[in-house]
């Protein structure tokens, strides 16, 4: 398998459900992203890893909290998520940390919070 | 503040030409990204500008001019399978991208 992957790609959940969203990537990158995207709305960053370790928390709030065990996975754990979160969420990576490579996307979870 | 502006939704005919326009302000400037998103797709790579000029591959380009904080991407002989939304990014200095919203691109035969 190549490039990025995301599990699961569709999912609702509601408000006081905790579920996991799962980014893998093949492409031996040192840094990932998560992005939320909202209709008609730019990219939001969420977090960024760089080698594994977080370098940017873009004032997310409590309820979404990522994990990443190795340069390869990354995880976005939810909670008690409010309906505003519905969107798709979009993981990528990049060759090398605070770079200009290319970022590569995942092709995104759907997520509809009931 | 970091902004990028770009039309909301554009229309062309198969076979024909279209410019997409983008315009930037971020804090430090680190390169200028297009991106092409077909609905319920990733966003795919297109092209990255850091100097100015023309940058031409294939059907696609993209121009850059950083005095004025303007790009275009520009799609000539326009197929059916171009039709998707085209979103511009700049790179600050931190090498954070600065999204804009996208450009439905709707291609009529």
């Amino acid at each position: 398998e190549t490039g990025v992957t995301q599990t699961p790609r569709h999912l609702v959940m509601g408000m006081t459900n905790k579920k996991s969203l799962k980014c893998e990537q093949h492409l031996g990158h040192n840094a990932m992203y998560w992005y939320k995207q909202s209709a008609k709305k730019p990219l939001e960053l969420m977090f960024v890893y760089n080698f594994k370790e977080q370098t940017e928390n873009n004032s997310v709030p409590s309820r979404f909290s990522p994990e990443c065990p190795n340069s390869s996975h990354l995880f976005l754990h939810l909670h008690t998520l409010q309906p505003e979160d519905s969107a798709l969420y979009l993981c990528a990576s990049s060759q090398e940390p605070s770079s200009s490579y290319e970022q590569y996307f995942g092709p995104g979870t759907r997520l509809t919070v009931t | 503040g970091q902004n990028i502006d770009q039309p909301t939704e554009m229309t062309a005919t198969e076979g024909a030409i279209v410019q997409i326009n983008c315009t930037y302000q971020t804090s430090g400037f680190n390169g200028l990204f297009w991106y092409q998103q077909h609905a319920g797709e990733a966003p795919t790579f297109l092209s990255y500008n850091v100097l100015d000029g023309l940058e031409e591959k294939g059907r696609f380009s993209s121009f850059l001019s950083r005095s004025k904080g303007y790009s275009y991407l520009l799609l000539k002989e326009l197929q059916m399978k171009d039709s998707a939304s085209y979103l511009c990014a700049g790179m600050d200095s931190n090498y954070q991208l600065i999204w804009g919203a996208g450009t439905k691109l709707i291609i009529k035969p």
